[in-house]
């Protein structure tokens, strides 16, 4: 039962241009969304969270929007960077002391 | 200075053996959690365990024991290895064991094969 769903296995983007990347989930009680990225042979390393309060948090280049009713929020990599290619995991949990359960990861490959 | 590490890196076995996976952390963080990423790349929480007291136990088989020595260091102990214990084995660790609100630090991973 995948309760936080990536669709898009892989993604290629020019560089300069906007990354997107998206994700959906099921389960209603989550109220706290982040995404890690993870590069070959690493440990996946956190980017960015955002509260189920909030519509939009923002970081340097990447901002994460989360559509409650929708229950499905994306990432935006703006400028995108070759640096940025790098698998992308979108993970969500009830918050306080509960897990977190992380999608499928999306492959982002930034094209020079 | 590795913040978390896992050795060894490449573990290769045959079925039926008994295995053992380290973790440490030099972070000074609390808690800490062994994830499972199997071959379709999902990244399943295992156990957690919080100042070395048992957290979070997933519907993991028996087979697997968690032991934590001290709060720095998190080991997985594997009995009777079977082919589907294949997968990238990573460590973590995080401030306290409120992980919506601490960013977990993952170690490199250990990629176990059961052949």
């Amino acid at each position: 039962d995948q309760q936080v769903k990536q669709n898009s296995p892989s993604l290629s983007v020019q560089e300069g241009r906007i990354s997107i990347l998206n994700c959906d989930y099921t389960n209603s009680m989550f109220d706290y969304f982040l995404w890690y990225k993870k590069y070959p042979a690493e440990g996946p390393t956190f980017l960015i969270s955002i509260s189920s309060i909030k519509d939009k948090n923002e970081d340097g280049r990447f901002t994460v929007f989360l559509n409650k009713s929708a229950k499905h929020l994306s990432l935006h990599i703006v400028p995108s960077q070759p640096g940025d290619s790098a698998v992308y995991f979108c993970a969500a949990t009830t918050g306080g002391y509960q897990k977190v359960t992380f999608g499928i990861g999306t492959k982002l490959q930034v094209i020079p | 200075d590795t913040a978390v590490s896992q050795t060894p890196k490449y573990l290769v076995t045959q079925m039926g053996n008994d295995k053992s996976i380290k973790c440490e952390q030099n972070l000074g963080h609390d808690t800490m959690y062994w994830y499972k990423q199997d071959s379709k790349k999902f990244l399943k929480i295992m156990f957690s365990y919080n100042n070395k007291e048992l957290i979070i136990n997933e519907t993991v088989p028996n087979r697997f024991s968690p032991k934590s020595p001290d709060k720095a260091h998190l080991n997985l102990h594997i009995n009777s290895l079977e082919l589907g214990d294949s997968a990238v084995y990573f460590c973590a660790s995080s401030q306290d064991n409120m992980p919506a609100y601490n960013e977990q630090f993952f170690g490199p991973g250990t990629r176990l094969t059961v052949l």
